[in-house]
């Protein structure tokens, strides 16, 4: 199995542009996480989905952000517009649902808004 | 609301000699999961180790393995002849029993091993 497929791996940005941030889960895993890490703040969770369906977003820092699921094998997490203090670690990760799964870590995405 | 709580924000060891990381949560649960994972420098990160709590003996994933004290809720973590490679941040985390349940992350220990 490939993992979590996380792209882009670097991503650099001007304050005020688009970032859209893509994630492909394992297959057969039907919740997929999107975490934000900072020096400051951690690992902080910002939403997760099962079967494609947004669980809990209010990890969500503000209405700048937003993630869709249009299917079971595909993640994005936009931010519209960036700011600097966007700039992070962006992990996605997934598992399967049943029974006592142990979720899997994608590599992330290291952004930086200038 | 759990919390997880990793109280050695750093540790360091010499390399082949043995170090460990600990981590106390706090569930009013009596069932749950317990996690250990890496990030290294690439930032990925990596599971080291599981523990389910409905398990009395103590999970091992050959050079790593885990004091589970459920009374305690105490779940520590011990790495046996450290290597280089082992050198980067651990996080424990927690999650309750059921599908719709997210993990929760300790703040994180920094492991640097001394040549």
């Amino acid at each position: 199995d490939a993992g979590v497929i996380q792209s882009p791996r670097h991503e650099v940005t001007e304050m005020g542009q688009e970032v859209t941030l893509r994630c492909k889960p394992i297959s057969g895993h039907d919740y997929l996480f999107w975490y934000r890490q900072t020096m400051m703040r951690g690992l902080e969770l910002l939403i997760y989905f099962n079967n494609n369906v947004p669980i809990d977003d209010s990890g969500m820092p503000e209405d700048r952000f937003s993630a869709k699921m249009p299917n079971a094998s595909f993640s994005t997490l936009k931010i519209q517009p960036s700011e600097p203090r966007d700039s992070a670690v962006y992990f996605c990760a997934s598992r399967r649902g049943l029974g006592r799964e142990t979720q899997y870590f994608g590599p992330g995405t290291r952004l930086l808004v200038l | 609301a759990q919390t997880v709580t990793q109280s050695q924000p750093e540790m360091s060891v010499q390399e082949a000699e043995t170090v460990t990381l600990s981590c106390t949560y706090d569930t009013s649960e009596s069932d749950y999961y317990l996690f250990w994972y890496k990030q290294p420098p690439s930032r990925q990160m990596i599971l080291v180790i599981r523990q389910e709590a409905y398990k009395q003996q103590n999970a091992t994933e050959n050079r790593f393995s885990v004091n589970f004290q459920k009374a305690a809720k105490s779940f520590s973590l011990k790495i046996s002849d450290s290597q280089l490679g082992d050198a980067a941040m651990y996080f424990c985390a927690y999650r309750r029993l059921g599908s719709n349940y997210k993990l929760t992350f300790g703040k994180g220990t920094l492991l640097t091993v001394n040549p």
